[in-house]
């Protein structure tokens, strides 16, 4: 049960396209399509933001997408703008109901 | 809206016990399993254990196994987490999170727990 492993931050300008990748292994990541994001604000409740590797619940804007490769699931986020700013964590199923996830990624729109 | 709230949380020492509560509403929380999650401060998030909707399946994570106990009480719409013996590496904010298939779509806000003599 090792958290996945995601860039500590990352940072973009309004208007520009943002990449947080999240690195596991090939028994949760890669084997499981089962890849979701959450977002945090300060203080607040997380919220899902991606699930199932590149399905977005409704009322999250499809400016938020995912997307997985082997063992590497990654959330990019085009056309950043200032509300975007906040704490991004993946989290992947890995089997026999079990979860594990990331370390986090902090977004900074400059 | 999905409303979870937590409560039960606070100061306790090493070695010694605390139940957590997650009251639930406006959903059918009966048809649902539910997990806990934690987050240390400055940390991120850590599953700790998940409770199918009628309870017959129960799973925890390495670092919690035979110190914690989840269960729920469908009539009352609650969930709860037993936590004994507990370490300061248990220190942390305690999420109660409504599971759908393989992602957790609401969380609480979180209860704060923290282990220290």
């Amino acid at each position: 049960q090792s958290a996945l492993t995601q860039p500590r931050s990352v940072s973009g300008s309004p208007g520009q396209s943002v990449t947080i990748s999240c690195a596991g292994t090939s028994s949760d990541v890669g084997t499981y399509n089962y890849v979701s994001w959450y977002q945090q604000h300060p203080g607040k409740a997380l919220k899902l933001m991606i699930y199932d590797v590149t399905n977005r619940p409704s009322g999250v804007p499809d400016r938020f997408s995912g997307s997985k490769s082997d063992n590497t699931a990654s959330l990019t986020i085009s056309g950043l703008q200032a509300e975007d700013e906040g704490d991004y964590y993946c989290c992947s199923y890995a089997g026999t109901y079990t979860w594990v996830f990331g370390g986090g990624t902090k977004l900074t729109v400059l | 809206q999905v409303q979870l709230v937590e409560s039960g949380g606070g100061v306790v020492q090493p070695g010694r016990s605390l139940r957590l509560s997650c009251e639930a509403s406006r959903f059918m929380f009966s048809n649902f399993g539910m997990v806990w999650v934690r987050q240390a401060p400055g940390k991120g998030p850590e599953w700790v254990s998940f409770i199918s909707y009628d309870a017959s399946k129960k799973t925890y994570a390495d670092s919690v196994k035979g110190r914690f106990t989840i269960s729920r009480d469908n009539s009352k719409n609650t969930l709860y987490l037993q936590m004994n013996s507990l370490r300061a590496e248990d220190t942390a904010v305690y999420y109660c999170v409504k599971r759908v298939n393989f992602y957790f779509d609401y969380w609480g806000q979180g209860t704060p727990v923290t282990v220290s003599s």
